[in-house]
């Protein structure tokens, strides 16, 4: 069974400042992908940025980046020079290989970033 | 704009009663995941359909069932309502179904409430 950790429930942040949004996982595949999705108020679930468990390099999507650290089975997504507008919950997900048993994503339960002006 | 549709956008309905939510994927893409998010269970994965086949399943009720139709648009159909069942309701869809690099586009959502 897959699971994902996000161990902060909310966070706040001074606008321009990095953040770094943690998330660990569990799984017994060799091959899965991670995902970062943000959730403003108005409730639709965005994309921000995906890594695959055999990529040597951490993905970068704009102000977004992953810190992937395969060994320590964590996935962390930093937001850089945030903004007002980053202020929503984020949710990191794990996609499992290519089975018959599912495909879908497994969620954490989510962090609340408050960008502060 | 993710590019999948979700209709309709809110539904308050009755203890009971059925409903039917409609999703249209993104042009192009062939499978179609539902997914439920309730303040108590979080984000939970329901089922999936590829091509108009049935893939995958997860926590869904009996009471619930989906089917995906030749030009790929989804429903999803909820019975017996009752007021647990009030959540928001996600249509996602793919371009494949199954290497773990596809990535999932959420629609808008479709919020359920019974009273």
């Amino acid at each position: 069974a897959q699971k994902i950790t996000q161990t902060q429930p909310g966070m706040f942040v001074q606008e321009k400042e990095a953040v770094t949004l943690d998330c660990t996982y569990d799984t017994s595949d060799q091959s899965y992908g991670l995902f970062w999705y943000k959730q403003p108020s108005s409730g639709e679930m965005i994309f921000l940025i995906y890594q695959g468990s055999y990529d040597e390099q951490n993905a970068t999507e704009g102000r977004y980046s992953l810190n992937f650290q395969k060994a320590r089975k964590s996935a962390n997504l930093v937001i850089s020079a945030s903004q007002l507008g980053d202020s929503a919950m984020y949710f990191c997900a794990m996609r499992a290989s290519f089975n018959n048993a599912g495909n879908m994503l497994t969620f954490g339960g989510g962090t609340r970033l408050m960008v502060k002006p | 704009d993710s590019g999948v549709t979700q209709t309709p956008k809110h539904l308050i309905t009755a203890t009971g009663q059925r409903v039917t939510l409609r999703c249209s994927p993104r042009s192009g893409d062939l499978s179609v995941y539902w997914y439920q998010q309730s303040l108590d269970q979080g984000l939970q994965f329901l089922i999936q359909y590829y091509n108009g086949e049935e893939r995958a399943k997860g926590n869904i009720l009996e009471r619930f069932s989906a089917q995906q139709f030749p030009d790929l648009h989804s429903e999803l159909n909820l019975s017996s309502l009752e007021l647990g069942d009030s959540a928001l309701y996600f249509c996602a869809s793919s371009p494949l179904w199954g290497p773990s690099t596809d990535t999932q586009y959420f629609g808008p959502g479709t919020r359920l409430t019974v009273l």
